[in-house]
């Protein structure tokens, strides 16, 4: 069963924007997890929150959560067409120690 | 370079047959772990695996099976059994079997049955 749902679906920017990708979850999670995938490739790992923590950064990219909503925001600062690729959220919760994924957030920012 | 290593990059199989995915990691992690990715259906766990000779059952074991014979390798056998083979298959692999550690992905087999 899927945990996290991305929203939205896809998302379409100009270089130089800000794109934001949010995750919603049913249960309490020990940590949140964000990946990305390019196409045809395999995912890449870019930030962990943990259920104690509100707010983290690398980079470009700020990543909040918020578990009284049951929720996370990826933020990617001054977006590069590099960055197309979708997006995905992966929570960790109870015992289980195995991410579950959603289906992901396609993003494309052109040049 | 440390790294984790699916082979082939795409597979072609006939009905009936069955199949093997190879997964290798470099990266002495103890967990490993298969998925597969259908379009708009993100990620769903076939088998994992936390330690040498001791895998369990995902989501959507059925038609597939394992082995982790060595701390390196988890290979993933596709049988006949499976009724809708044809996906992205991906392998990825964590240093322990926490959870507060990233998972690490292989580049992906494409299967397509014929």
């Amino acid at each position: 069963s899927q945990q996290g749902e991305e929203d939205p679906q896809a998302l379409s920017i100009q270089e130089g924007e800000n794109a934001t990708m949010n995750c919603s979850y049913k249960t309490s999670i020990n940590n949140l997890q964000w990946y990305r995938q390019n196409s045809g490739r395999g995912l890449v790992h870019l930030i962990l929150i943990r259920s104690n923590e509100r707010e983290k950064h690398s980079g470009r990219l700020r990543v909040t959560l918020d578990t009284s909503k049951k929720s996370s925001s990826l933020l990617i600062t001054a977006s590069r067409a590099a960055d197309t690729a979708s997006y995905f959220c992966a929570t960790v919760s109870g015992g289980s120690y195995i991410p579950t994924f959603g289906r992901g957030t396609s993003l494309i920012v052109h040049p | 370079d440390g790294g984790i290593t699916q082979s082939p990059k795409y597979l072609f199989r006939k009905e009936g047959q069955n199949v093997t995915l190879s997964c290798e990691q470099n990266l002495n992690h103890d967990a490993m772990y298969w998925y597969r990715q259908d379009p708009g259906q993100g990620l769903r766990l076939i088998y994992y695996s936390q330690i040498v000779n001791d895998f369990q059952k995902g989501d959507i074991a059925e038609g597939y099976s394992v082995s982790r014979e060595k701390k390196e390798s988890f290979p993933l056998t596709v049988t006949s059994a499976q009724k809708n083979p044809t996906a992205f298959y991906l392998c990825a692999s964590s240093n322990s079997g926490r959870g507060y550690n990233e998972q690490f992905f292989g580049p992906g087999t494409r299967l397509t049955v014929l």
